[in-house]
């Protein structure tokens, strides 16, 4: 059964610093790699998708890496702001199955 | 595009009573719908996939006869917690596929439900 971790669970960075959010997997046959930003009470917005052959996806001031060997996802965000604050979610589908597997998630503070 | 909305955003009713949520795909035809529970810093938990016409499919450890899910059209799914407890309050968070289960899920607002 696919697991997935992140760490740390919380994390809390001042204004202009960059972010560094980490995922990992038990199963590394994976179809595709997402990462998620959910704020309080809302529901899941979709950062990037990540295929089972690409290394890497970026938009703007995201970038996510891959390395599904290691069962290894790195989300970086740079030059964080206070619109940052949410809590971000990886999630992965594994290669024989259609079900995303979420991990518990990573909440950001970014102090003003 | 890829809009999907749920309703209603949060409801609170008396343990007992049945509530309806619904899930809807504004902007595209929904094949498949996904209903997820969350519990307060938890993971989301897959608890049904629906496919428009067919019954659900449901996980392990999820009552069908609790959390009836009924997929009608390519537009909506409704999920229907029946004799709600206190236990069940949760957050309910449906997504829905295009065009295929392992393509791009959209996710709706979610639903907070609160039993008393």
């Amino acid at each position: 059964k696919q697991e997935v971790t992140q760490i740390p669970a919380a994390l809390s960075v001042p204004e202009g610093e960059n972010l560094v959010l980490n995922c990992s997997f038990t199963d590394s046959a994976i179809y595709n790699l997402q990462w998620f930003r959910q704020d309080p009470g809302k529901g899941l917005t979709s950062l990037l998708l990540i295929q089972s052959s690409q290394r890497e996806q970026t938009s703007g001031r995201l970038n996510a890496s891959l390395d599904k060997s290691s069962g290894r996802s790195t989300l970086y965000i740079a030059a964080s702001q206070p619109g940052d604050s949410a809590t971000y979610l990886c999630a992965v589908i594994p290669v024989d199955d259609y079900k995303l597997s979420f991990g518990a998630g990573t909440t950001v503070t970014v102090r003003a | 595009g890829a809009v999907v909305s749920q309703h209603p955003s949060r409801v609170i009713c008396k343990s007992g009573t049945s509530v309806k949520i619904e899930c809807r795909s504004l902007d595209f035809q929904a094949t498949t719908m996904f209903w997820y529970r969350q519990f307060p810093k938890q993971s989301l938990m897959l608890m049904a996939t629906s496919n428009e016409g067919s019954k659900a499919t449901y996980e392990q450890g999820v009552e069908k006869d609790k959390f009836l899910i009924n997929h009608a059209s390519l537009t909506l799914s409704t999920l229907t917690v029946t004799s709600a407890h206190p236990e069940d309050s949760s957050f309910y968070i449906c997504s829905a596929t295009s065009s295929g289960t392992t393509d791009t899920q959209y996710f709706g607002p979610g639903t907070r439900l609160t039993v008393l």
